[in-house]
């Protein structure tokens, strides 16, 4: 099976900058989830897309936004870059079926840097 | 909302010595318990996890933990440690029936194991 992949895995940007995080799911997965995981800290969830809708949003701001695909992959968008952003934006799948989820399958990251 | 305390920021053993790393969650309702495992360079990766039934649960690589509802802990337990095992250990929490299928994560154990 393919796992979660996420690309770019590093990137710098600059405060005020826009940033867009891709993610594609593990096969057979059909909900993906973002987190943020900030140095020295445990993930933080951002927001949860099922059927190409949120589904859930943590305490994030909304320049703060998401889509979800058709193939289940998903994009993770940040507005107006503030230097508090930077951290290692993790994606996770699952696989839901009527209100039962999977355990989350994480991709390895893309470490954002804003400058 | 609900919330996850690790104990422990860094744990060092020697190979062989025992392992307990604590865990304990806020939440007055049903919940779904998870440990993550992230290896130096790895993504995050599922060691083991509670839903219901049996309080003690078996993961990968010889690790398991005990859930006392009574105590609001799920403690990560290995009897002996191996080298391998240096990692960063994440408890985490799913409040189940209260919206999306988010995980609250702890702030992460490192372990250190001597050789």
């Amino acid at each position: 099976e393919t796992g979660v992949t996420q690309s770019p895995t590093h990137l710098i940007k600059t405060r005020g900058q826009q940033v867009t995080l891709r993610c594609s799911s593990q096969s057979g997965h059909n909900t993906v989830s973002w987190y943020q995981q900030a140095l020295g800290q445990g993930p933080q969830f951002i927001f949860q897309y099922y059927r190409e809708e949120e589904n859930g949003r943590g305490n994030f701001p909304p320049r703060f936004s998401g889509l979800q695909f058709p193939n289940y992959s998903s994009e993770l968008n940040v507005n107006a870059l503030e230097l508090d952003d930077s951290a290692l934006y993790l994606c996770a799948s699952s696989l839901r079926v009527g209100g039962n989820n999977s355990p989350l399958h994480f991709g390895n990251g893309t470490r954002l840097t804003v400058t | 909302a609900q919330s996850v305390s690790q104990h422990n920021h860094h744990v060092i053993l020697s190979e062989a010595a025992s392992l307990e790393l604590g865990c304990n969650y806020s939440y007055g309702g049903t919940v779904n318990l998870f440990w993550y495992v992230q290896y130096p360079g790895q993504h995050l990766q599922l060691l083991l996890k509670y839903f219901s039934g049996d309080p003690l649960v078996k993961g990968i690589k010889g690790f398991e933990a005990e859930f006392i509802k009574s105590k609001f802990s799920f403690n990560l337990r290995k009897p002996s440690v191996q080298w391998s095992d240096t990692a960063e250990y994440f408890c985490a929490v799913n409040a189940v029936g209260a919206g999306s299928y988010q995980l609250t994560f702890g702030k992460g154990t490192k372990l250190s194991v001597i050789p």
